[in-house]
């Protein structure tokens, strides 16, 4: 079954509005940990925020903040002020169990993100 | 910060050849990385835990013959895609645990052709 789900295969946005990725997880883990990274059209994975299962407060940095809604098991990736360097793959991904458990990270499959003047 | 190079970047070679792909921890002692594959514009299938000093633990479908997973010291791990075959053309990529609690760094990634 699929652990991480990214319902929208595409977006597009405008520059400097705001823009929010869907993604839904599921796991029976208490401890989990939830990762949105950034792939540009060169290939590398650029973290952007991670979210852990027992903070309280959503994550922020900078321009990227995570609705984290974990009743519902979402976890959505906002990005404010959108730029036009923001036109990327985006990729939600979960760690289950502790922090130092060594797990790899399953990923979701992404969410082309287009920004356009 | 910590940073973890692959290389090569991008390799093609001819079916039949074995092909090595590095992956280092440049700036910290990694015993944990994990072996990635993407097709495109498809999403990171994880291949293999490759930990430092035993023997690496392969996903479900991933033939460990093929896809030889060393990780011989704290810095190192390589993966060598053996007798490559066309359908093994894909981009793979690496990833470390740091030293800190919970950090997971990328490699840039290599991206095999095998014509």
């Amino acid at each position: 079954a699929q652990k991480i789900t990214q319902t929208q295969p595409g977006m597009f946005v405008q520059e400097k509005e705001a823009v929010t990725l869907d993604c839904t997880y599921d796991t029976s883990d208490q401890s989990y940990g939830l990762f949105w990274y950034k792939q540009p059209s060169s290939g590398e994975m650029i973290f952007l925020i991670y979210q852990g299962s027992y903070d309280e407060q959503n994550a922020t940095e900078g321009r990227y903040s995570l609705n984290f809604q974990k009743a519902r098991k979402s976890a959505n990736l906002v990005i404010s002020a959108s730029q036009l360097g923001d036109s990327a793959m985006y990729f939600c991904a979960m760690r289950e169990g502790p922090r130092d458990s060594g797990y790899a990270l399953n990923f979701g499959k992404g969410t082309s993100l287009l920004v356009t003047p | 910060g910590a940073v973890v190079s692959q290389h090569p970047s991008r390799v093609i070679c001819k079916s039949g050849t074995s092909v090595k792909i590095e992956c280092r921890s440049l700036d910290f002692q990694a015993t944990t990385m994990f072996w990635y594959r993407q097709f495109p514009k498809k999403s990171l299938m994880l291949m293999a835990t490759s930990n430092e000093g035993s023997k690496a633990t392969y996903e479900q479908g991933v033939e460990k013959d093929k896809f030889l997973i060393n990780h011989a010291s704290l810095t190192l791990s390589t993966l060598t895609v053996t007798s490559a075959h066309p359908e093994d053309s894909s981009f793979y990529i690496c990833s470390a645990r740091g030293q800190k609690s919970g950090e997971l760094f990328f490699g840039e990634g290599s991206r095999l052709t095998v014509l």
